[in-house]
C-alpha cells in the first residue's frame, strides 16, 4: 500500500516552454502533498507544501509564479514549471501525508526535466 | 536549528561488512526519524523510522539507534550486500502534529564484493 506516481517520468523542453507534472496517490487519499527538487548528489529541497482545495505554501526562495502547484482532488496534484529555463533542469519528487496516528511521507519515482 | 547533520557523505564497506550511517539535531520538538533510501534516478522510499520513545528498532538487517539525550541516531546495515549501494537520507519531523520533513545531506554508500 501507499503508493505514489509520478507523470511523466522525465520531460524533455525547449526554453521558454511550460511543462506540467503529476502527482497522485494511487491507493490512499492525501490532503497533503508535498513538492521536492533535487540537483545531482544533493539532497532533497521542499520547494512547496500542497494542500487539496486550498492555495500551495511556498518555501522561502521558490516563485510562485513559476512554479504553479494545483491539488484539485485528494488523490492528485500538479507542479507546473511555467517559462523554463535551462536552470529549471532537475529531478522533481513529490510525496503525499500519509494521516494514521503518525504522519508519514510516502514519496513518487521523480520526475526528471531537462530544458534545453 | 532545524537542520539535520548527517556523516559520513560517503561511505565504502566490503560485502558482508557493517554500514553505519550517523545523524544528529537540534531541534527537541522532532519526534519522527525516518530513514530514506534512494537509488539513482528513483524517488527516495522509506526504509525503516523510529519514534523517540524507543532506543532502538531493528528490520531485518537494518538498526537504528537513537539517543534521545545527544539527539542523535543512527543506522546500521548487517551484513552489507551489493544491491544496498544507494544513497541514505536521515530525516526528521514532527510527526504527530505534521510538520516538515528534514532531510540530512545524504551518504552515498558503496558496498563492494
Amino acid at each position: 500500500g501507499a503508493v505514489v506516481s509520478q507523470h511523466p517520468s522525465w520531460v524533455i523542453c525547449k526554453s521558454g516552454t511550460s511543462v506540467k507534472i503529476e502527482c497522485r496517490s494511487l491507493d490512499f487519499q492525501a490532503t497533503t502533498m508535498f513538492w521536492y527538487r533535487q540537483f545531482p548528489k544533493q539532497s532533497l529541497m521542499l520547494m512547496a507544501t500542497s494542500n487539496e482545495g486550498s492555495k500551495a505554501t511556498y518555501e522561502q526562495g521558490v516563485e510562485k509564479d513559476k512554479f504553479l502547484i494545483n491539488h484539485a482532488s485528494l488523490t492528485l496534484s500538479t507542479l507546473t514549471v511555467t517559462s523554463a529555463h535551462p536552470e529549471d533542469s532537475s529531478f522533481y519528487i513529490c510525496s503525499a501525508l500519509l494521516t494514521s496516528g503518525y504522519n508519514e511521507q510516502f514519496f513518487g519515482p521523480g520526475t526528471r526535466l531537462t530544458v534545453l | 536549528q532545524q537542520q539535520v547533520k548527517q556523516s559520513p557523505q560517503s561511505l565504502i564497506v566490503q560485502k558482508g561488512g557493517i554500514s553505519i550511517i550517523n545523524c544528529a539535531y537540534e531541534n527537541t520538538a522532532f519526534d519522527y526519524f525516518p530513514w530514506y533510501q534512494q537509488f539513482p534516478g528513483k524517488g527516495p522510499a522509506l526504509l525503516i523510522a523510529i519514534r523517540p520513545d524507543v532506543s532502538e528498532k531493528k528490520e531485518g538487517r537494518f538498526t537504528i539507534s537513537f539517543n534521545k539525550s545527544a539527539k542523535q541516531f543512527s543506522l546500521h546495515i548487517m551484513d552489507s550486500q551489493p544491491g544496498d549501494s544507494a544513497t541514505y537520507f536521515c530525516a526528521a519531523s514532527t510527526g504527530t502534529s505534521y510538520d516538515k520533513v528534514i532531510f540530512g545531506p545524504g551518504t552515498s554508500l558503496s558496498v563492494i564484493p
